[in-house]
């Protein structure tokens, strides 16, 4: 079945640090991708997401771009503040939209 | 007012007794799904429905049951509890707007599950 792999955690940056998380898919087809964050205490929300192959998904400073030749949908920030401390999840879905997640990456931003 | 809620929000129970989890949706989504989330594993699908009367199996659906009560309803039943189904419980909703598995699911703050 379709699995998603992200690097693990937990990732500690200072802040306005450069921010990279890596998520590698494997599919059948070319599925859409996500990346969801959950905040201390609270469910999952929509972080960004690409629908198709090349398609870059940004959401609050964050990117990520779909790359089926390496199979990756890397998420990255230019600077990170301390309010991005959360934990990210890269997720896939399947067929009626049930989601395939990642491990889930902590990250911690120090002032 | 948010627009997946879940009660209760913590509960601790010991081995053995059978607990429900109430999911609640005011975004009017036909589409309902019960995760688990574990340390180190993600979250895991449970069990989901399409609609009031489809109900299907997720990957981890052994001890567990559900019953879609309306369209905005969908619980999470353990019957005989035991430790290993100690963790975070999301529900999450979803609707059909386009079929190319590109909707975003939305959430519920979850309810974090002790069995002793």
């Amino acid at each position: 079945g379709n699995s998603v792999t992200q690097m693990e955690g937990p990732v500690t940056l200072s802040e306005e640090a450069f921010l990279t998380i890596n998520c590698t898919y494997t599919a059948t087809g070319y599925p859409s991708l996500f990346w969801y964050v959950q905040y201390p205490g609270e469910g999952l929300q929509l972080l960004l997401k690409a629908t198709k192959a090349d398609d870059k998904g940004s959401n609050k400073g964050f990117e990520a771009t779909y790359r089926k030749e390496t199979t990756s949908f890397h998420l990255e920030k230019g600077s990170v503040q301390v309010s991005d401390s959360a934990v990210y999840f890269c997720a896939q879905p399947e067929y009626g939209n049930k989601l395939v997640f990642g491990a889930g990456t902590i990250l911690r931003v120090k002032s | 007012d948010a627009d997946v809620t879940q009660t209760p929000r913590n509960r601790i129970t010991k081995t053995g007794k059978r607990i429900m989890l109430e999911c609640s949706q005011t975004k009017g989504h036909d589409r309902m799904y019960w995760y688990r989330q574990d340390p180190g594993l993600g979250l895991r699908l449970i069990y989901y429905s399409f609609d009031v009367k489809d109900i299907n199996k997720g990957e981890i659906s052994d001890g567990y049951s559900v019953s879609r009560q309306a369209q905005a309803k969908f619980s999470l039943s353990l019957e005989s509890a035991i430790p290993n189904q100690t963790a975070l419980y999301f529900c999450a909703t979803s609707d059909l707007v386009s079929h190319t598995n590109t909707d975003t699911q939305y959430f519920g703050p979850g309810t974090r599950l002790t069995v002793l």
